[in-house]
C-alpha cells in the first residue's frame, strides 16, 4: 500500500495567516492527489483534485501544488470558516485508496 | 444536485454482520462512470477506504477487509449497500458513502453522505 503522511499533524493560526500543509507519499503518485476539508461532525468535502485543481465552488484562497511524492495545500489568507481538519488522498496505486492522517488547523 | 444518505442499524453485536444502505437522490445511480464508495472513520481518527462498486457492477475492496466485505448495487431503488461480516469493536466507526469519479486521471470522492455511526457492542 502507498502510505501517506502529513505535516504538521496540527497547527494554530490566526485569521489572515498564510497556512501551508504538507502531504508526502511513500512512492511517486505523480499528481494523483486530492485534498479534503472536514469540520467536526461533518463529512469531508473535496477541495482540490489532481494536486492543483480547485473543485468548483471552492474559494480561490485555497491552492494545491506538487507532484511525485511531495504536495502542499496552501490557504493564502485563513478565514474563520477554514478552521478544520485537512486530509490528502492518493488514487495512483489501488487498492486501497489511502488518506493521510490529517492536519488539524485551529485558532491561535 | 446529487445527494447521498446512509441508513442502517447504529448498533451491531460482535461477530454479526454490519449492513448499511446508501440512497442516492438527484441523479441516476446507473448513469456515468461512477465508483459508489464506502469509507469509514473511527472516532478521532483518520479515513479508511472500504471499497466501491462501479456503475457496471464491478467491485474493488480494501485488501485489509476483503474477506469480510461485500458491496452491492440496486439500481431500481437507486441505492447501494455495504455488508461487513464478523464485526469486532475495531469496526466501530462513522461510515460514509460517497460518489467517486475519475477526473484528470485521479479518482476523487464527491459528494459524501452525512455519515452514520455504527457501534459494535454486545
Amino acid at each position: 500500500d502507498i502510505q501517506m503522511t502529513q505535516s504538521p499533524s496540527s497547527l494554530s493560526a490566526s485569521v489572515g495567516d498564510r497556512v501551508t500543509i504538507t502531504c508526502r507519499a511513500s512512492q511517486s503518485i505523480y499528481n494523483y492527489l486530492n485534498w479534503y476539508q472536514q469540520k467536526p461532525g461533518k463529512a469531508p468535502f473535496l477541495l482540490i483534485y489532481a494536486a492543483s485543481n480547485l473543485q468548483g465552488g471552492v474559494p480561490s484562497r485555497f491552492s494545491g501544488s506538487g507532484s511525485g511524492t511531495d504536495f502542499t495545500l496552501t490557504i493564502s489568507s485563513l478565514q474563520p470558516e477554514d478552521f478544520a481538519t485537512y486530509y490528502c488522498q492518493q488514487s495512483y496505486s489501488t487498492p486501497p485508496f489511502t488518506f493521510g492522517p490529517g492536519t488539524k488547523v485551529d485558532a491561535k | 444536485q446529487v445527494q447521498l444518505q446512509e441508513s442502517g442499524p447504529g448498533l451491531v453485536k460482535p461477530s454479526q454482520t454490519l449492513s448499511l444502505t446508501c440512497t442516492v437522490s438527484g441523479g441516476s445511480i446507473s448513469s456515468g462512470a461512477y465508483y459508489w464508495t464506502w469509507i469509514r472513520q473511527p472516532a478521532g481518527k483518520g479515513l479508511e477506504w472500504i471499497g466501491h462498486i462501479y456503475s457496471s457492477g464491478d467491485t474493488l475492496y480494501n485488501p485489509s477487509l476483503n474477506s469480510r466485505v461485500t458491496i452491492s448495487l440496486d439500481m431500481s431503488k437507486s441505492r447501494f449497500s455495504l455488508h461487513l461480516t464478523s464485526v469486532t469493536a475495531a469496526d466501530t466507526a462513522v461510515y460514509y458513502c460517497a460518489r467517486g469519479y475519475r477526473v484528470a486521471f485521479t479518482v476523487s470522492f464527491d459528494p459524501w453522505g452525512q455519515g452514520t455511526l455504527v457501534t459494535v457492542s454486545s
